[in-house]
C-alpha cells in the first residue's frame, strides 16, 4: 500500500517570502500522480499543483512550483512570494496511474502541514 | 460550471441514529468519490463510485455505504451512529475517464457531522 508523508505539521513564513513544503512517499508503482491540495479555514480542499511521476519537469502553476525527486520518492511544494491568502492546510496525495482491479481510484493522503502567513 | 455540492453542510445526531449525506458531482463528471476527514486520522477514503457501480472500498465498516444514481449524484448513509463518526465528510467529483486530468478530483466544501 502507498503512503504519503509531511513531515512537517506546521510551518510559517513572512508575507512577499518564499516557503518550502515537504512531502515524501513510499510506493513500488512506477507511474502515478501527484497533487499538492489546499484547505483554508472555510474547508473548501482546493487543487493547486498536480505532478505526473513520467515527466521529468517540475511542475509550476504560477507562485506555486515543484520539486519533484522520483528516485528519492520526494515532492516538496515551493511557494514564492507568500500571500496572506495563502494560509491554509496543504495536503501532498498520490493517486496510482493504475486502474485494474478496483483498487486505485482513490488519493492516499498526508497528514497535512498547516501553514501560516504573517504579515 | 458549478462546482461539487453537498448538502447538508452541518448535522447534528446522536448515537444509534442513521444518516444520509448528499453529493451532487460537478456537471459532466461520472465518478464520485467518498473521504472522512479527522484531527487524528486525517483524509481517508470512503469509496468512489462511477456510472452507478462502486469500483473500490476503503477499510471502513459495513455501516458506511454508499449509491450512485443515474444522474451521478451520490449518497453516502450511515447506520447506527458512533461517536468516533463524528467528521467532515467530503465528496470528490471527477470525469473519471482515461487519462491523467480525467481523474483529477475536485472537492466540495464537505457536511460536518456531530455524533453526540
Amino acid at each position: 500500500a502507498q503512503t504519503v508523508t509531511q513531515s512537517q505539521p506546521e510551518m510559517s513564513v513572512q508575507e512577499a517570502e518564499t516557503v518550502t513544503l515537504s512531502c515524501t512517499y513510499d510506493t513500488s508503482e512506477s507511474d502515478y500522480y501527484l497533487f499538492w491540495y489546499k484547505q483554508p479555514p472555510s474547508r473548501q480542499m482546493i487543487l493547486v499543483i498536480r505532478q505526473e511521476a513520467y515527466k521529468q519537469q517540475n511542475a509550476t502553476e504560477n507562485r506555486f512550483s515543484v520539486n519533484f525527486q522520483k528516485a528519492a520518492k520526494s515532492f516538496s511544494l515551493k511557494i514564492s512570494d507568500s500571500q496572506l491568502g495563502d494560509a491554509a492546510m496543504y495536503f501532498c496525495a498520490y493517486r496510482s496511474a493504475f486502474v485494474s482491479g478496483g483498487s486505485n481510484y482513490k488519493l492516499t493522503f498526508g497528514k497535512g502541514t498547516l501553514l501560516t502567513v504573517n504579515p | 460550471k458549478a462546482g461539487v455540492t453537498q448538502t447538508p453542510r452541518y448535522l447534528i445526531k446522536t448515537r444509534g441514529q442513521q444518516v444520509t449525506l448528499s453529493c451532487s458531482p460537478i456537471s459532466g463528471h461520472r465518478s464520485v468519490s467518498w473521504y472522512q476527514q479527522t484531527p487524528g486520522q486525517g483524509l481517508q477514503f470512503l469509496f468512489e463510485y462511477f456510472s452507478e457501480t462502486q469500483r473500490n472500498k476503503g477499510n471502513f465498516p459495513g455501516r458506511f455505504s454508499g449509491r450512485q444514481f443515474s444522474n451521478s449524484r451520490s449518497e453516502m448513509n450511515v447506520s447506527t451512529l458512533e461517536l468516533g463518526d463524528s467528521a467532515l465528510y467530503l465528496c470528490a467529483s471527477s470525469a473519471g475517464t482515461v487519462g491523467f486530468r480525467a481523474y483529477e478530483q475536485f472537492f466540495g466544501p464537505g457536511t460536518r457531522l456531530t455524533v453526540l
